[in-house]
């Protein structure tokens, strides 16, 4: 079955440091991925969507990379701020409509 | 748009009691999908809808989760009879279905069973 894993434990980071976020997946080839972010208490908000065709993606100080070889998505965030800590997770694409599959997320801490 | 709406926020029951929760989802969406958060098994999809239709309901956990989507304006998740192990953050999203578009995520409701 279809399986992500994502760095289970939290990543702590200094500001203005880049934070990199991992996501790999297994018995599957997605279509496409997508991160969220998930503050404490409130429901993930979509951040960025790569197609399997795609390489890399880019959004303000938001990075994405996807590799169907290495079964693996990169997520990068340059210049990181306190603000940024949250949550992150990966969704990849189910192979049905809109279906999603989540990762468990990522928490990441950054402090000044 | 306000959003995704979700009622009640927050839900405490007793065992073997049944609850119901509800969503609005955003207006001129036509997917639905209601999901459970948990620390140990993270978000799950139990079920969602296309256009107000059940489309995939392998995640919805035993006969004891039922949903329904009468319109395209509102859903519920039903649980009857509730049980601790029901206890979780669950959340309704919605999306506009064209394979790539995002998922619109509401608060939420904490349901803790006693």
């Amino acid at each position: 079955s279809q399986k992500i894993e994502q760095n289970s434990e939290a990543l702590n980071i200094q500001e203005g440091k880049t934070a990199t976020l991992t996501c790999n997946y297994t018995n599957y080839s997605p279509a496409y991925l997508q991160w969220y972010r998930q503050d404490p208490g409130r429901g993930p908000v979509f951040l960025l969507l790569i197609r399997e065709n795609e390489k890399e993606k880019r959004k303000e100080r938001l990075k994405v990379t996807f590799d169907t070889t290495l079964k693996q998505s990169l997520f990068h965030i340059t210049a990181s701020q306190p603000a940024d800590s949250a949550t992150y997770l990966c969704a990849l694409d189910a192979g049905l409509a809109d279906k999603l599959i989540f990762g468990t997320g990522t928490r990441l801490q950054v402090f000044p | 748009d306000a959003g995704v709406i979700q009622s009640p926020r927050h839900e405490v029951t007793e065992m073997g009691q049944e609850v119901t929760l509800r969503c609005k989802p955003i207006s001129g969406h036509n997917s639905l999908f209601w999901y459970r958060q948990t620390m140990m098994r993270g978000l799950e999809l139990l079920i969602y809808f296309n256009n107000n239709v059940p489309i995939d309901d392998s995640g919805m956990p035993e006969d004891r989760f039922s949903a329904k989507m009468p319109n395209a304006s509102f859903s519920t998740l039903k649980i009857q009879p509730s049980e601790p192990r029901d206890s979780a953050v669950y959340f309704c999203a919605s999306s506009f279905s064209t394979g790539f578009n995002e998922q619109f995520f509401g608060p939420g409701t904490r349901l803790t069973v006693l």
